[in-house]
């Protein structure tokens, strides 16, 4: 199965930074990848799939970039209520995996 | 709006079953793939299982395959997740979420999510 490697697994930053977030694949999966965002206690939200478009309703601040297997979620200006945990997973074909996470927190 | 109602967690012992439904509202819920997503206590999300909005094809993860086993009632808009064979490890909140793409092949990403219900296996 292809394998997908986050990183970092955590950060602080302070509000107004630039944050960026990679996703590894183990091959190559073209554009087939989703971002997606967990506030503590809450239930997982689709940011970006197809690598770099936005869902519906997301802030401008988040973008995707990166095709293959290396990918990246950037949050442009970092705000409050971005602190949560960002997951990207792939879906070229199934199993559809996800990564470890990477957890954002305010400095 | 999209409304995704999971049903049927609780405690189970080491070896024994259970069964998680899924109650689709607010889409025509035969038009869409659905998949069962879970998350350990203080962990990160793990894909379960997928099937086509038809009951057609059917995808595990290598962890459930041949102990889990994911189907459908379309009259009912209703997705099941009966789970055999239960170990500890498969303690976690097991969210059921749809597919983004209608009629999609194998699963792409989740555009919705149920809010969850907690399965713990414990003795």
């Amino acid at each position: 199965d292809i394998q997908m490697t986050q990183s970092p697994s955590s950060l602080s930053a302070s509000i107004g930074d630039r944050v960026t977030i990679t996703c590894r694949a183990s091959q190559g999966i073209s554009n087939y990848l989703a971002w997606y965002q967990q506030k503590p206690g809450k239930v997982p939200k689709l940011l970006i799939y197809a690598a770099f478009t936005l869902q519906s309703g997301v802030p401008s601040r988040f973008s995707g970039s990166g095709s293959g297997t290396d990918f990246t979620l950037t949050i442009s200006s970092l705000q409050p209520e971005d602190v949560a945990t960002y997951y990207c997973q792939r879906y070229n074909s199934a199993p559809l995996i996800f990564g470890g996470g990477t957890k954002v927190e305010i400095k | 709006q999209v409304q995704l109602v999971e049903s049927g967690g609780g405690v189970v012992q080491p070896g024994g079953s259970l069964r998680l439904s899924c109650e689709g509202s607010e889409f025509t819920f035969s038009s869409y793939g659905m998949h069962w997503v879970r998350q350990a206590p203080g962990k990160g999300l793990e894909w379960v299982a997928f099937i086509r909005h038809d009951g057609s094809n059917k995808y595990y993860a290598s962890s459930v395959k041949g102990r889990f086993t994911i189907s459908r009632d379309n009259s009912k808009n209703t997705l099941y997740l009966q789970m055999d064979s239960l170990r500890t490890e498969d303690t976690a909140v097991y969210y059921c979420t749809r597919d983004a793409v209608a009629v999609a092949g194998s699963g792409t990403r989740s555009d919705h999510w149920g809010q969850g219900t907690l399965v713990t296996v414990s003795s």
